[in-house]
């Protein structure tokens, strides 16, 4: 069963669109929720990570919205640029299971110049 | 320096051969992970180190035996594998303290064939 489930798995967007990548979660649990970003053939990298107190957290181009109730958060990703073309993993961890990350299958984004 | 290295960064190998894939960091971590990664799929724990104790283990085969000699250092030692696990495989490292909202910081990966 997977814990955490991530759409779309690819999106296609021009340059200085918007994509928007969603996840969803169900256990209550899960209290902190990064982002990574990986491109191919190397380590995925942390890019930006949010707290359930919080609803929204912006790093440069790049905010998270997160809606408690509705065990939902997702990443905008303003102004987009060719080089932001990666897979975006979101994922979740809960404080009891030593750091664990329960990923996101992954969105494959690309960004026509 | 939020850095984590590993080498080789490629490996080939035969299913008979023994290899060992090598990870280090000096961010005075204290937790390890190492992850096995398929092509468009995230990454899957295998094993966790905290304070170089195995924490957890996946039900990973046998054929993969991890080491952890000191707090900056992971090896993951490769034997007798099968062509199915060939993949990227990734360390990772976070603080340790409780592992309470912990970031993990990975390093680029191992990329195996196994011939």
């Amino acid at each position: 069963q997977q814990q955490v489930k991530q759409s779309p798995q690819s999106l296609i967007v021009q340059k200085g669109g918007i994509p928007i990548i969603n996840c969803a979660y169900e256990n209550t649990a899960f209290d902190y929720f990064p982002w990574y970003q990986q491109f191919p053939g190397k380590g995925p990298a942390l890019l930006i990570a949010i707290r359930p107190d919080v609803s929204e957290k912006k790093e440069g181009r790049f905010t998270i919205s997160f809606n408690k109730s509705a065990k939902q958060f997702s990443l905008h990703i303003m102004d987009s640029q060719p080089g932001d073309s990666a897979t975006y993993f979101c994922a979740a961890t809960r404080g009891s299971t030593l750091g664990r990350l329960y990923f996101g299958r992954g969105t494959q984004l690309t960004v026509w110049p | 320096d939020t850095e984590v290295t590993q080498t080789p960064k490629h490996l080939v190998m035969g299913m008979t051969n023994k290899k060992s894939l090598k990870c280090e960091q000096h961010m005075g971590h204290r937790a390890m992970y190492w992850y096995k990664q398929k092509a468009k799929k995230p990454p899957e724990l295998m094993f966790v180190y905290s304070y170089e104790k195995l924490s957890i283990n996946e039900s990973v085969p046998s054929r993969f035996s991890p080491e952890c000699p000191n707090s900056s250092l992971l090896n993951l030692h490769l034997h007798a594998l099968q062509p199915e696990d060939s993949a990227l495989y990734l360390c990772a490292s976070s603080q340790g303290r409780g592992a309470h909202r912990e970031t993990q910081y990975f390093g680029p990966g191992t990329r195996l064939l196994v011939l």
